[in-house]
Protein backbone atom coordinates (compact mmCIF):
# COMPACT_ATOMS: atom_id res chain seq x y z
CA UNK A 1 0.00 0.00 0.00
CA UNK A 2 1.29 3.51 -1.07
CA UNK A 3 1.67 5.71 1.09
CA UNK A 4 -0.51 8.54 0.27
CA UNK A 5 -3.87 7.33 -2.47
CA UNK A 6 -5.53 9.91 -4.47
CA UNK A 7 -8.38 8.90 -6.42
CA UNK A 8 -8.15 8.30 -9.48
CA UNK A 9 -8.96 10.40 -12.48
CA UNK A 10 -9.62 12.11 -14.84
CA UNK A 11 -12.23 14.31 -13.62
CA UNK A 12 -14.33 15.96 -16.19
CA UNK A 13 -16.92 19.03 -14.74
CA UNK A 14 -19.24 21.72 -16.05
CA UNK A 15 -18.32 25.03 -15.01
CA UNK A 16 -20.30 26.42 -11.72
CA UNK A 17 -20.21 23.20 -10.34
CA UNK A 18 -18.41 22.00 -6.55
CA UNK A 19 -15.60 19.95 -7.39
CA UNK A 20 -14.51 17.50 -4.37
CA UNK A 21 -10.50 15.56 -4.69
CA UNK A 22 -9.66 13.49 -2.01
CA UNK A 23 -6.90 11.86 -0.49
CA UNK A 24 -5.97 9.25 1.82
CA UNK A 25 -3.28 8.18 3.78
CA UNK A 26 -1.27 5.38 5.80
CA UNK A 27 1.56 7.48 8.11
CA UNK A 28 0.13 9.07 11.47
CA UNK A 29 3.02 10.55 11.73
CA UNK A 30 1.96 12.88 9.05
CA UNK A 31 0.93 16.23 10.26
CA UNK A 32 1.35 18.67 7.34
CA UNK A 33 -0.97 18.80 4.63
CA UNK A 34 -0.81 20.58 1.13
CA UNK A 35 -2.76 21.50 -1.97
CA UNK A 36 -0.77 22.12 -5.32
CA UNK A 37 -2.10 22.94 -8.59
CA UNK A 38 0.28 21.74 -11.75
CA UNK A 39 -0.58 23.23 -14.99
CA UNK A 40 0.35 20.75 -18.14
CA UNK A 41 4.61 20.82 -18.16
CA UNK A 42 4.85 23.09 -15.35
CA UNK A 43 5.75 22.73 -11.70
CA UNK A 44 3.54 22.34 -8.96
CA UNK A 45 2.16 25.68 -7.45
CA UNK A 46 1.08 25.77 -3.07
CA UNK A 47 -2.77 26.05 -3.17
CA UNK A 48 -3.58 25.12 0.17
CA UNK A 49 -1.74 24.15 2.87
CA UNK A 50 -3.17 23.13 6.52
CA UNK A 51 -1.31 22.40 10.11
CA UNK A 52 -3.32 18.75 11.49
CA UNK A 53 -7.07 18.18 11.31
CA UNK A 54 -9.33 21.14 10.72
CA UNK A 55 -10.74 23.43 7.70
CA UNK A 56 -9.31 26.28 6.04
CA UNK A 57 -10.53 28.24 3.09
CA UNK A 58 -8.76 30.71 0.48
CA UNK A 59 -11.40 31.98 -1.50
CA UNK A 60 -13.34 29.26 -3.76
CA UNK A 61 -11.26 26.67 -2.45
CA UNK A 62 -11.53 24.76 0.78
CA UNK A 63 -9.18 22.29 2.44
CA UNK A 64 -10.21 19.93 5.08
CA UNK A 65 -8.05 17.26 6.88
CA UNK A 66 -9.35 13.81 8.85
CA UNK A 67 -6.35 12.71 10.79
CA UNK A 68 -8.92 10.21 12.57
CA UNK A 69 -9.68 8.95 9.62
CA UNK A 70 -6.89 9.84 7.43
CA UNK A 71 -8.62 11.56 5.09
CA UNK A 72 -8.32 14.87 3.57
CA UNK A 73 -10.29 16.62 0.45
CA UNK A 74 -9.95 19.78 -1.28
CA UNK A 75 -13.33 21.62 -2.20
CA UNK A 76 -13.44 23.94 -5.37
CA UNK A 77 -16.61 26.34 -5.56
CA UNK A 78 -18.01 27.86 -8.46
CA UNK A 79 -14.96 25.91 -10.68
CA UNK A 80 -14.10 27.82 -13.59
CA UNK A 81 -11.87 26.37 -17.03
CA UNK A 82 -8.88 28.27 -15.61
CA UNK A 83 -9.19 25.75 -12.72
CA UNK A 84 -8.68 22.70 -14.98
CA UNK A 85 -5.04 21.50 -14.36
CA UNK A 86 -3.52 18.14 -12.22
CA UNK A 87 -4.06 18.42 -8.34
CA UNK A 88 -1.46 17.15 -6.46
CA UNK A 89 -2.15 16.45 -2.51
CA UNK A 90 0.95 16.32 -0.70
CA UNK A 91 1.68 15.52 3.44
CA UNK A 92 4.96 15.48 5.96
CA UNK A 93 5.65 14.53 9.37
CA UNK A 94 7.25 17.20 11.52
CA UNK A 95 10.85 15.02 12.10
CA UNK A 96 13.35 12.21 10.69
CA UNK A 97 12.31 10.57 8.03
CA UNK A 98 8.66 11.45 7.96
CA UNK A 99 9.57 15.00 7.19
CA UNK A 100 9.97 14.64 3.89
CA UNK A 101 7.66 15.47 1.47
CA UNK A 102 5.08 12.66 0.53
CA UNK A 103 2.94 13.27 -2.45
CA UNK A 104 -0.06 11.49 -4.54
CA UNK A 105 -0.34 10.82 -7.93
CA UNK A 106 -2.23 13.62 -8.92
CA UNK A 107 -5.72 13.79 -10.89
CA UNK A 108 -6.51 15.98 -13.78
CA UNK A 109 -9.10 18.34 -13.60
CA UNK A 110 -11.11 19.40 -16.90
CA UNK A 111 -13.77 22.50 -16.40
CA UNK A 112 -16.14 22.51 -19.23
CA UNK A 113 -16.90 25.96 -20.33
CA UNK B 1 10.28 38.95 -6.65
CA UNK B 2 11.43 36.09 -8.70
CA UNK B 3 10.35 32.66 -7.85
CA UNK B 4 12.53 29.92 -7.66
CA UNK B 5 14.16 29.47 -11.37
CA UNK B 6 16.16 26.11 -13.08
CA UNK B 7 17.79 25.72 -15.82
CA UNK B 8 18.21 24.34 -18.16
CA UNK B 9 14.38 23.61 -19.42
CA UNK B 10 14.93 20.83 -21.26
CA UNK B 11 17.91 18.53 -21.79
CA UNK B 12 18.55 15.27 -24.20
CA UNK B 13 21.20 13.49 -22.90
CA UNK B 14 22.50 9.46 -23.59
CA UNK B 15 22.68 6.49 -21.50
CA UNK B 16 25.62 6.37 -19.29
CA UNK B 17 26.11 10.64 -19.40
CA UNK B 18 26.79 12.72 -16.84
CA UNK B 19 24.02 15.43 -16.29
CA UNK B 20 24.14 18.82 -14.17
CA UNK B 21 20.58 20.76 -13.37
CA UNK B 22 20.76 23.93 -11.51
CA UNK B 23 18.47 25.68 -9.12
CA UNK B 24 18.24 29.33 -7.68
CA UNK B 25 15.69 29.62 -4.74
CA UNK B 26 12.92 32.16 -3.81
CA UNK B 27 14.75 35.41 -2.47
CA UNK B 28 14.74 34.71 0.98
CA UNK B 29 14.41 30.85 0.94
CA UNK B 30 17.30 28.66 2.21
CA UNK B 31 16.47 25.10 2.14
CA UNK B 32 16.02 23.38 -1.15
CA UNK B 33 14.55 19.66 -2.00
CA UNK B 34 14.92 18.44 -5.40
CA UNK B 35 12.36 16.00 -6.91
CA UNK B 36 11.40 13.35 -9.64
CA UNK B 37 8.13 13.49 -11.68
CA UNK B 38 8.00 10.42 -13.74
CA UNK B 39 4.77 11.38 -16.33
CA UNK B 40 1.40 10.76 -15.24
CA UNK B 41 3.04 10.63 -11.50
CA UNK B 42 3.00 12.44 -8.51
CA UNK B 43 6.52 14.00 -7.22
CA UNK B 44 9.40 11.84 -5.51
CA UNK B 45 11.66 13.47 -3.04
CA UNK B 46 15.45 12.98 -4.00
CA UNK B 47 17.13 14.74 -1.00
CA UNK B 48 16.98 18.30 0.54
CA UNK B 49 20.12 20.50 1.14
CA UNK B 50 20.52 22.72 3.94
CA UNK B 51 23.66 25.29 5.24
CA UNK B 52 25.64 23.73 2.51
CA UNK B 53 24.83 19.88 3.47
CA UNK B 54 22.62 17.50 2.85
CA UNK B 55 20.31 16.87 5.08
CA UNK B 56 17.99 14.36 4.32
CA UNK B 57 17.82 12.08 1.16
CA UNK B 58 14.65 9.67 -0.60
CA UNK B 59 15.06 6.05 -1.82
CA UNK B 60 17.82 7.12 -5.17
CA UNK B 61 20.47 5.89 -5.48
CA UNK B 62 24.57 7.48 -5.15
CA UNK B 63 23.93 8.45 -9.03
CA UNK B 64 22.66 11.13 -7.80
CA UNK B 65 23.89 13.39 -6.06
CA UNK B 66 23.93 17.46 -5.26
CA UNK B 67 25.38 20.46 -3.85
CA UNK B 68 24.02 23.72 -2.27
CA UNK B 69 26.38 27.11 -2.59
CA UNK B 70 26.87 30.01 -0.01
CA UNK B 71 24.16 32.00 -1.97
CA UNK B 72 21.86 28.84 -1.33
CA UNK B 73 21.45 27.78 -5.11
CA UNK B 74 21.82 24.29 -5.59
CA UNK B 75 23.01 21.91 -8.59
CA UNK B 76 21.45 18.31 -8.96
CA UNK B 77 23.84 15.83 -10.60
CA UNK B 78 22.99 12.52 -12.09
CA UNK B 79 25.72 10.26 -13.42
CA UNK B 80 25.84 7.10 -16.27
CA UNK B 81 22.11 8.05 -17.23
CA UNK B 82 19.61 5.34 -17.58
CA UNK B 83 16.59 5.44 -19.74
CA UNK B 84 14.31 5.13 -17.03
CA UNK B 85 15.92 8.62 -15.72
CA UNK B 86 13.61 10.12 -18.33
CA UNK B 87 11.76 12.58 -16.01
CA UNK B 88 10.96 15.95 -15.02
CA UNK B 89 13.56 17.17 -12.49
CA UNK B 90 12.16 19.63 -9.47
CA UNK B 91 13.35 22.41 -7.09
CA UNK B 92 11.47 23.61 -4.27
CA UNK B 93 12.89 25.76 -2.11
CA UNK B 94 11.22 27.05 1.58
CA UNK B 95 12.30 29.58 4.19
CA UNK B 96 13.86 28.44 7.74
CA UNK B 97 10.82 29.87 9.79
CA UNK B 98 8.83 27.84 7.40
CA UNK B 99 10.31 24.83 6.38
CA UNK B 100 6.78 23.19 5.78
CA UNK B 101 5.95 25.05 2.89
CA UNK B 102 7.72 24.51 -0.37
CA UNK B 103 7.67 26.56 -3.30
CA UNK B 104 8.39 25.10 -7.04
CA UNK B 105 10.41 25.93 -9.54
CA UNK B 106 9.02 25.12 -13.66
CA UNK B 107 11.54 22.14 -13.71
CA UNK B 108 14.00 20.67 -16.21
CA UNK B 109 12.71 18.00 -18.32
CA UNK B 110 15.54 15.13 -18.90
CA UNK B 111 15.13 13.07 -21.49
CA UNK B 112 17.89 10.27 -21.94
CA UNK B 113 17.80 8.11 -25.23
Amino acid sequence: QKEVEQDPGPLSVPEGAIVSLNCTYSNSAFQYFMWYRQYSRKGPELLMYTYSSGNKEDGRFTAQVDKSSKYISLFIRDSQPSDSATYLCAMRGATGANSKLTFGKGITLSVRP
Amino acid sequence: DAGVTQSPTHLIKTRGQQVTLRCSPKSGHDTVSWYQQALGQGPQFIFQYYEEEERQRGNFPDRFSGHQFPNYSSELNVNALLLGDSALYLCASSPRDSPYEQYFGPGTRLTVT
